[in-house]
């Protein structure tokens, strides 16, 4: 069964500072995707950034980049300049194959000002 | 676009009520969810269909009942609300093709609050 592991509740960052928040996880199917969305307050959930197992470059949007290690199993996000907008919970999830997306437990996210 | 629209947004139920949380997407996506949101606990998977009359079981499918009668709609059944039900429901839904699901993001609903008390 798919596993996906962040291992920080809770991360603090000084604003305009850049931070990153873990997430491993533990698959045997050789075709997955990886996942990050975003949930502010207002509970939404916003998707973030993708990468498939396949991709030789890790992956970037604006502000987000996700640090792929296949070796390692981890798909790190990086966030740069961070804007106290970004304060919220984030969540790492994986996909395989034929099958639904799961999640990990999350990291909340404080920017300081 | 309205794109998933989730029905109610809040909702409070006794114990041994029955409810029915309504969701639909405008994307003609195959695939549909439903989640479940609790604090340290991320988002478990209750249900899906990967197609209209397909459904299938999550990780924590007890209490729970859906139907999928069209690509559009996919609601979830609470058959005798308890209190451990209380939680954050999220529908999702997502394309889903021929060669696999791994490259395709889902997207969600707004939410439903419920309380079962």
């Amino acid at each position: 069964a798919q596993k996906i592991t962040q291992t920080q509740p809770g991360m603090f960052v000084q604003e305009k500072e850049a931070v990153t928040l873990d997430c491993t996880y533990d698959t045997s199917d050789p075709s997955y995707g990886l996942f990050w969305y975003k949930q502010p307050s207002s509970g939404e959930m916003i998707f973030l950034i993708y990468q498939g197992s396949y991709d030789q470059q890790n992956a970037t949007e604006g502000r987000y980049s996700l640090n792929f290690q296949k070796a390692r199993k981890s798909a790190n996000l990086v966030i740069s300049a961070s804007q106290l907008g970004d304060s919220a919970m984030y969540f790492c999830a994986m996909r395989e194959g034929y099958n639904d997306m799961r999640f990990g437990a999350g990291t909340r996210l404080t920017v300081k000002p | 676009n309205a794109g998933v629209t989730q029905t109610p947004k809040f909702q409070v139920l006794k114990t041994g009520q029955s409810m029915t949380l309504q969701c639909a997407q405008d994307m003609n996506h195959e695939y549909m969810s439903w989640y479940r949101q609790d604090p340290g606990m991320g988002l478990r998977l209750i249900h899906y269909s990967v197609g209209a009359g397909i459904t299938d079981q999550g990780e924590v499918p007890n209490g729970y009942n859906v139907s999928r009668s069209t690509t559009e709609d996919f609601p979830l059944r609470l058959l005798s609300a308890a209190p451990s039900q209380t939680s954050v429901y999220f529908c999702a839904s997502s394309y889903s093709v021929l060669q696999g699901v791994a490259n395709e993001k889902l997207f969600f609903g707004s939410g439903t609050q419920l309380s079962v008390l």
